[in-house]
């Protein structure tokens, strides 16, 4: 079966600095893998995914995710973090047997302090 | 704004009884899903439609059930409430039913709180 860890809960950042939150999988096949964001009382919005090609993927706001099969992670990345971005963030991953869901981690919670 | 609405956000009723949450997708989407946020449980997938057909069933209990119209809006159908459904239910909607082609698209959650 598929899953997704999200290490830490919780990652404190000040604001300008970069920033990172983990996200490690373990799949069958092919990783299909993407991360979402929750701000409060919102739904999920989508940041990015990687299907194929370049590890590195850029997405929405700023933020890009680096892709490593050897160590299996997805990890989220923002050279410069915004009070803004201060939010529950989930890593996915494709599953079901078309592919037609997802499995996410638990979430991280990214507070951004001015 | 996704695009998806859910109508209600709140949602407050008693153990045993039955509610019903509604989905709009976005314009052209033909793909529904369903998921269920607990703090015990996380994010989990309860089912999917697809241009009404039910194409995928994740961890939905007996109890609930789920439709796609020929509009292709969705309801989720919740019965015999208890106190451990209370959760945020959230619809996605997605153009094709294979997430690797396609973004899905969540709306903003209807909280089911049963007392």
């Amino acid at each position: 079966a598929q899953s997704v860890a999200q290490p830490e809960d919780q990652v404190n950042v000040a604001e300008g600095n970069p920033l990172t939150v983990k996200c490690t999988y373990s799949v069958s096949g092919n990783p299909y893998l993407f991360w979402y964001v929750q701000y409060p009382n919102r739904g999920l919005q989508f940041l990015l995914k990687y299907i194929t090609g370049d590890n590195l993927v850029k997405g929405s706001y700023g933020f890009e995710a680096e892709f490593n099969k050897s160590q299996t992670s997805f990890h989220l990345k923002k050279p410069s973090a915004l009070v803004s971005d201060s939010a529950l963030y989930f890593c996915a991953v494709r599953d079901g047997d078309y592919g037609q869901n997802f499995v996410f981690g638990p979430g991280t919670r990214l507070s951004v302090l001015p | 704004d996704s695009g998806v609405t859910q109508t209600p956000k709140h949602l407050i009723t008693a153990t045993g009884q039955r509610v019903t949450l509604r989905c709009s997708p976005r314009s052209g989407d033909l793909s529904v899903y369903w998921y269920q946020q607990s703090l015990d449980q996380g994010l989990q997938f309860l089912i999917q439609y697809y241009n009404g057909e039910e194409r995928a069933k994740g961890n939905i209990l007996e109890r609930f059930s789920a439709q796609q119209f020929p509009d292709l809006h969705s309801e989720l159908n919740l019965s015999s409430l208890e106190l451990g459904d209370s959760a945020l239910y959230f619809c996605a909607s997605s153009v094709e039913v294979f997430l690797d082609n396609t973004e899905a698209f969540f709306g903003q959650g209807t909280r089911l709180t049963v007392v």
